[in-house]
């Protein structure tokens, strides 16, 4: 089983207002990724947690703010966003971030975010 | 830096018929992994196969092998006995080592190359 579950699948929301995406893994992953892919673009780095501590931001805005609560669940909390933020959002998760061997990552399908 | 280009942004082929996607790369690292990745219509990014750098062979995966020539920093990928559902954007990619090994690693994609099957 590579499942990562992404919710929701589609989300809208003015630059006013606070939404949160969700990511869930069960394979026992220590490593989880957040990517943002604009249209017709490769997908780009934006954090990478590592044994639920945040190891790497790809100086991504504060208006994105990443949480790993537990090492299963990814949340990426949204706040004051630029019509320029819309995007596809996609989780990805490996089993360890040390280790090249272990670091094969398995992607969600993703959450398509317009923001108005 | 690691530099992933798929010189190829569109490619068509028949039902039934192999089609071979381009890519190369650019790196100083001896060991290292490569991927193709696989995005449908329905976004999500499907790991089609993946290549390690000190393996001279080449991957194979079902209908899907690999192409790698490392000292031309090539890794081709050939689908054969092509099927109306591996119309998709295809994307290489290379793991790269962000800032040290505690740190992790990460994917940098290929540009990608979509590919429509046609009956």
């Amino acid at each position: 089983d590579t499942e990562v579950t992404q919710t929701p699948k589609h989300l809208v929301m003015g630059m006013t207002n606070k939404k949160s995406l969700k990511c869930e893994q069960h394979m026992g992953h220590r490593a989880m990724y957040w990517y943002k892919q604009k249209a017709k673009k490769p997908p780009e780095l934006m954090f990478v947690y590592s044994y639920e501590k945040l190891s790497i931001n790809e100086s991504v805005p504060s208006r994105f703010s990443p949480e790993c609560p537990n090492s299963s669940l990814l949340n990426l909390h949204l706040h004051a966003l630029q019509p320029e933020d819309s995007a596809l959002y996609l989780c990805a998760s490996s089993p360890r971030t040390s280790g090249r061997s272990k670091n094969i990552q398995y992607f969600g399908a993703g959450t398509r975010l317009s923001v108005l | 830096a690691q530099t992933v280009t798929q010189s190829q942004p569109e490619m068509s082929v028949q039902e039934a018929e192999t089609v071979t996607l381009s890519c190369t790369y650019d790196t100083s690292e001896s060991n290292y992994y490569l991927f193709w990745y696989k995005q449908p219509p329905s976004r999500q990014m499907i790991l089609v196969i993946r290549q390690e750098a000190y393996k001279q062979q080449n991957a194979t995966e079902n209908r899907f092998s690999v192409n790698f020539q490392k000292a031309a920093k090539s890794f081709s990928l050939k689908i054969s006995d092509s099927q109306l559902g591996d119309t998709a954007m295809y994307f290489c990619a290379f793991m790269k080592l962000l800032q040290n090994s505690n740190s992790g690693y990460a994917l940098n994609f290929g540009k990608g190359t979509s590919l429509l099957v046609t009956p």
